[in-house]
């Protein structure tokens, strides 16, 4: 069974204060990786999707890497407007399309 | 701003009440997909679509759940009899065929009371 795990669960930041988040994944073969962002109360927004190991991708003041058995986001200095909850999906190889396989995110808290 | 759309936002029923929440894709997106997310917890997949064929289901979707798509563009999602385990938030999530980004709508808050 497809398996996500997100950690930490929740990170309490200070403005400017970079760290890493990280998603670690089973699949039977993956088809891509996503990161989605969550505010209280809103449906999940696009960041990244990576599709295969040593893959990175970067956004404003976020930057996303994968490798064969886990992803990070790392979040360089950060600022208020970044507090939200991250979420990390897989999806994995199929005939089909096979569905997101979700962790249960990280709660992201940046304080100014 | 053309994103996906649903609606009601927020809906508060009293259990054994049937509910239907109502889904509108990105244009020209053919597939859709409904998912289910409680307080602290990811999204979990409910049931996709691709036009109007509902082509998998997840083993949450209980007999009480039904989805239909029927010309391949907007979509319902309708509980029946409903219970207080069925609270929770509603997403609507879109793609193209040929593409792998899935964009979610804002989802539906269910409240059985």
């Amino acid at each position: 069974e497809d398996q996500v795990t997100q950690s930490p669960e929740a990170l309490r930041l200070q403005e400017g204060e970079s760290s890493s988040l990280n998603c670690s994944y089973t699949v039977s073969g993956l088809r891509g990786l996503f990161w989605y962002r969550q505010d209280p109360g809103k449906g999940p927004e696009f960041l990244f999707t990576l599709y295969s190991a040593g893959e990175e991708k970067e956004k404003e003041r976020l930057k996303a890497t994968l490798t064969k058995k886990e992803s990070f986001l790392h979040i360089t200095a950060p600022k208020p407007e970044d507090s939200a909850t991250y979420l990390c999906a897989v999806q994995a190889r199929g005939a089909g399309n096979t569905p997101l396989v979700f962790g249960k995110g990280t709660r992201l808290s940046v304080i100014a | 701003d053309t994103g996906v759309s649903q609606n009601p936002r927020h809906k508060i029923t009293k259990r054994g009440q049937n509910v239907t929440f109502r889904c509108d894709p990105i244009s020209e997106h053919n597939r859709l997909y409904w998912y289910r997310q409680t307080l602290g917890q990811g999204p979990e997949f409910l049931t996709y679509f691709q036009n109007e064929a509902q082509l998998e289901k997840s083993r949450l979707l209980s007999d009480r759940f039904s989805a239909e798509r029927p010309k391949g563009s907007f979509s319902t999602l309708e509980i029946q009899r409903t219970e207080q385990g069925d609270s929770a938030m509603y997403l609507c999530a879109s793609s193209l065929k040929s593409g792998n980004t899935i964009y979610f709508g804002e989802g539906s808050w269910l409240t059985v009371v």
